[in-house]
């Protein structure tokens, strides 16, 4: 079965400073990973993905995410931390083997960026 | 692009009555939707895959006969929570995929239901 680990229930971080939020998974076949973001009481907004390809993914507001292989890790970082950016995000994961699956989300880390 | 709407953003209802949500796709064409439930600071709990034209698809534990989902057309699925009970209470969050190959899912922005 696949899952997806995210190990911090909470981030705190400086505003201006740079963030990651970890992610880990477990899957069989090769990975489609995605990052989404949720604000209190909306739904999720789609961030980034990992289908194939660079390593090293660019998506919204700035955010990137880093495909790790070998640790089977897809962190999602920032260079610069804004205060909007305090919100809960979620790892979500896909395996590709044995026909279609369905996406596993990880439980949630809160970050939190200090002004 | 690639919005979703949910309708009603929250509802109050009395036990035992039942509770129709509705999710659109605004800009494309959904051949997949999917409904979910999220519990106060838990993730979210895949309920059903419904595919245009054909029933639904149900995770283990979701009762079919409670939690009724229709998608009627590629741009809507109902998710009618029956005979609501107050353990019913929760956050209901439908997302949709386009056809083709991308793999995203767009999210819709949920429904809080309160059964009182």
């Amino acid at each position: 079965a696949q899952s997806v680990a995210q190990p911090e229930d909470q981030v705190n971080v400086a505003e201006g400073n740079p963030l990651t939020v970890k992610c880990t998974y477990s899957v069989s076949g090769n990975p489609y990973l995605f990052w989404y973001v949720q604000y209190p009481n909306r739904g999720l907004q789609f961030l980034l993905k990992y289908i194939t390809g660079d390593n090293l993914v660019k998506g919204s507001y700035g955010f990137e995410a880093e495909f790790n292989k070998s640790q089977t890790s897809f962190h999602l970082k920032k260079p610069s931390a804004l205060v909007s950016d305090s919100a809960l995000y979620f790892c979500a994961v896909r395996g590709t083997a044995g026909g279609y699956q369905k996406v596993t989300f990880g439980i949630g880390t809160k970050l939190q960026v200090i002004p | 692009g690639a919005v979703v709407s949910q309708h009603p953003s929250w509802v109050i209802c009395k036990s035992g009555t039942s509770v129709k949500i509705e999710c659109r796709s605004l800009d494309f064409q959904a051949t997949t939707m999917f409904w979910y439930r999220q519990f106060p600071k838990q993730s979210l709990m895949l309920m059903a895959t419904s595919n245009e034209g054909s029933k639904a698809t149900y995770e283990q534990g979701v009762e079919k006969d409670k939690f009724l989902i229709n998608h009627a057309s590629l741009t809507l699925s109902t998710l009618t929570v029956t005979s609501a009970h107050p353990e019913d209470s929760s956050f209901y969050i439908c997302s949709a995929k386009p056809g083709g190959p991308t793999d995203t899912q767009y999210f819709g922005p949920g429904t809080r239901l309160t059964v009182l």
